[in-house]
């Protein structure tokens, strides 16, 4: 297993359109987490995943942002009508629950909207 | 209102010497806390955690602190290495080892010096 995986690294997209990024967790982990991260911040918690589950979104994310995990596998975060706030890297963790290790996190994907 | 605070953005260190980053906290249900290093262009990685029942854990040349009463824990690196140059992370939890959603501090970006 080569950790979490995400694509597209980077994305440039013109306002108003709509953008999907993928996230592979690492296959024995069943939770699965979004981030996003501006410049000069900490990942702000966007909303995760026990298995197919979503369990907890934050008030960060607007009913432009929806998240899917089918089958408990990979995940994907759509952002529709994107804006120029949207612009951001955007983080993908997964873990082993109970693990009380952390997180591991992939590379980000990085999204501009132009 | 921000929950987690690195209150310095940069830190400067020479190689040989102690490095130490400090992070406080204000919401006292945090009972978990971690702290992640990153490299530009790759997610946040896992460094080292601390539970609320614990005041110190040591893994190698890092040692995390925990002061309770203050609300305020700790990193050192010693002796500290070129190669731990990155920008470094404070997170928390209110649930221990449950692995609820991490709220991260704005970080400390440490350059050691050769």
């Amino acid at each position: 297993d080569t950790g979490v995986s995400q694509n597209p690294r980077h994305k440039i997209t013109k306002r108003g359109q709509n953008v999907t990024f993928r996230c592979d967790p690492i296959s024995e982990h069943n939770r699965l987490y979004w981030y996003r991260q501006t410049l000069g911040q900490g990942p702000e918690f966007l909303t995760y995943f026990q298995n197919e589950a979503q369990l907890e979104k934050s008030r960060l994310l607007s009913d432009r942002f929806s998240a899917e995990r089918p089958k408990g596998s990979f995940s994907t975060l759509e952002i529709q009508r994107t804006e120029q706030g949207d612009s951001a890297m955007y983080l993908c963790a997964s873990s082993l629950r109970g693990q009380g290790a952390g997180y591991t996190f992939g590379s980000g994907t990085r999204l501009t909207v132009v | 209102d921000q929950q987690v605070k690195q209150n310095s953005p940069s830190l400067s260190v020479q190689e040989g010497r102690i490095s130490i980053l400090n992070c406080d906290y204000t919401n006292s249900m945090f009972d978990y806390f971690l702290w992640y290093k990153k490299y530009p262009a790759e997610g946040p990685t896992f460094l080292i955690s601390i539970s609320s029942i614990k005041d110190k854990n040591e893994d190698g040349r890092f040692t995390v602190f925990l002061n309770k009463s203050a609300k305020h824990l700790s990193l050192h690196i010693v002796p500290s290495q070129p190669g731990d140059s990155a920008v470094y992370f404070c997170a928390a939890s209110a649930r221990l080892g449950s692995q609820g959603n991490l709220i991260f501090g704005k970080g400390t970006k440490l350059s050691v010096k050769p």
